[in-house]
């Protein structure tokens, strides 16, 4: 079992609806998440991150968190085309040996058509 | 420029040279982190700078790859004797202080290494 995991995609959605993108993870120890969004060819650009359980809004971009379930997601709302991307989740541990290295899952892409 | 710059941006190898991959993260930033990103797949860690010390460096594939940050600023990523299998996208990643969950890594554009 991998670390982090994403729903495979690709996702495609119509544009103006919701694009739901989830993320489980294994270690219960991880402490802090994040979606980072990446454009082919791109470097990783943050979204939002989220610490605690619960929702975290910032926009069209909703974060949800529930670490009894092991459980992260995002939502974005009205998608645009300009949305269409690689979505990474990304989890964090910053105890121990850890030193914040972030753990990724293998994304999901996600496309908004007109 | 305010963000994390990363050179060459693509790099062509034959399979049993060495090439050299250099970080200049964002001036101040204690925390350094590289990661290999293959092609569909999510960044993987590959090692992690505090200031000048490796503290981590348990996810670097082989000996044939090393790094170094000698005065804390610029790093440099070296794989000797590429292969094949070591083309990929190489990312830096700076964040401004050390151990925290709650510091934002920030990313350097990579450098794209094809190996023939």
């Amino acid at each position: 079992q991998k670390e982090v995991e994403q729903n495979s995609g690709p996702l495609s959605v119509p544009e103006g609806a919701i694009a739901s993108l989830n993320c489980t993870y294994s270690d219960r120890g991880s402490q802090s998440f994040f979606w980072y969004r990446q454009y082919s060819g791109k470097s990783p650009e943050l979204i939002m991150f989220i610490y605690s359980n619960g929702d975290k809004e910032d926009g069209r971009f909703t974060a949800q968190l529930n670490k009894a379930s092991q459980y992260v997601s995002l939502l974005i709302r009205d998608s645009q085309p300009s949305d269409s991307a690689t979505y990474l989740c990304a989890v964090r541990n910053a105890g121990g040996t850890s030193y914040g290295k972030l753990t990724f899952g293998q994304g999901t892409i996600l496309t908004v058509h007109p | 420029g305010a963000g994390v710059s990363q050179s060459p941006r693509y790099k062509v190898a034959k399979r049993g040279q060495d090439v050299a991959l250099r970080c200049d993260p964002i001036s101040g930033h204690v925390s350094l982190f590289w990661y290999q990103q293959a092609l569909g797949q999510g960044p993987e860690f590959l090692t992690y700078f505090q200031n000048e010390a490796q503290l981590d460096k348990s996810g670097l594939p082989s000996d044939r790859f090393f790094a170094e940050r000698p005065e804390g600023s610029v790093s440099t990523l070296k794989i000797q004797r590429t292969q094949q299998e070591d083309s990929a996208v190489y990312l830096c990643a700076s964040s401004p202080s050390a151990l925290s969950s709650t510091d934002t890594q920030y990313f350097g554009p990579g450098t794209r290494l094809t190996v023939l």
